[in-house]
């Protein structure tokens, strides 16, 4: 069982360079999450999905931006990559949002230097 | 948006000893709770979800408790032990259950 799968796992930008994060879940799970992990903050929503064609702003959505083109894949794009954006990077998917737990990749190390 | 609190930040618990901790969040508009355990250098886990007032959820050692009309709930960890040590997240769905928002956790160390 995959479950939730991204990559790469681990990753050095300079800054000002793009990347896309990979996520993909094979649980045909409507709803997706990007998460941030910030020190102390716990996980930080950047960007959800409710479904194909669908996607919304979380908490901190700056310099990010994200795709669902297939209940399967959410992928997040970074463009023009800043040192704040030094974080781990978990992608998530869920039943039903709501009283379904969610589940989570293993997350992205991703330095901007 | 959605401001879920976790109290307290970290905690040192004596290996054999019971510990609990509180997650507060606003009382309108409540459509779930989960409760997560997050090891270090690994992926948050599911411990509970939990979606009416009274609910009472049990796992081993682990229990949780609700209350949505004033907007708190508890995780019991009876008697510690070392494999305890870890984050413990609380998080609600916001805005129509769309957004799953969490709170900055509970860090729990335990001494042997």
């Amino acid at each position: 069982n995959a479950g939730v799968t991204q990559t790469p796992k681990f990753r050095i930008l300079k800054i000002g360079q793009s990347m896309t994060l990979q996520c993909t879940q094979d649980m045909n799970h409507n709803y997706m999450y990007w998460y941030r992990q910030d020190p102390g903050m716990g996980l930080k929503l950047i960007y959800y999905s409710v479904g194909a064609g669908i996607t919304d702003k979380g908490e901190v959505p700056n310099g990010y931006n994200v795709s669902r083109s297939t209940t399967e894949d959410f992928p997040l794009r970074l463009e023009l990559a800043a040192p704040s954006q030094t974080s781990v990077y978990f992608c998530a998917s869920s039943q039903t949002g709501r009283d379904t737990e969610a589940f989570f990749g293993q997350g992205t190390r991703l330095t901007v230097v | 948006i959605l401001n879920v609190e976790q109290s307290p930040q970290s905690l040192h618990v004596q290996e054999g000893d019971s510990t609990n901790f509180t997650c507060s969040f606003p009382s309108s508009n409540f459509y779930a709770l989960h409760w997560y355990r997050w090891e270090t250098a690994k992926s948050p886990e599911a411990l509970f979800v939990m979606t009416l007032n009274g609910d009472e959820k049990k796992k081993g050692r682990i229990s949780a408790t609700l209350n949505t009309k004033e907007g708190y709930s508890y995780l019991y960890i009876k008697g510690s032990q070392p494999e305890d040590s870890a984050t413990y997240l609380c998080a609600l769905p916001y805005s129509s259950a769309s957004k799953i928002i969490f709170g900055s956790g509970t860090r729990l160390s335990i001494r042997p």
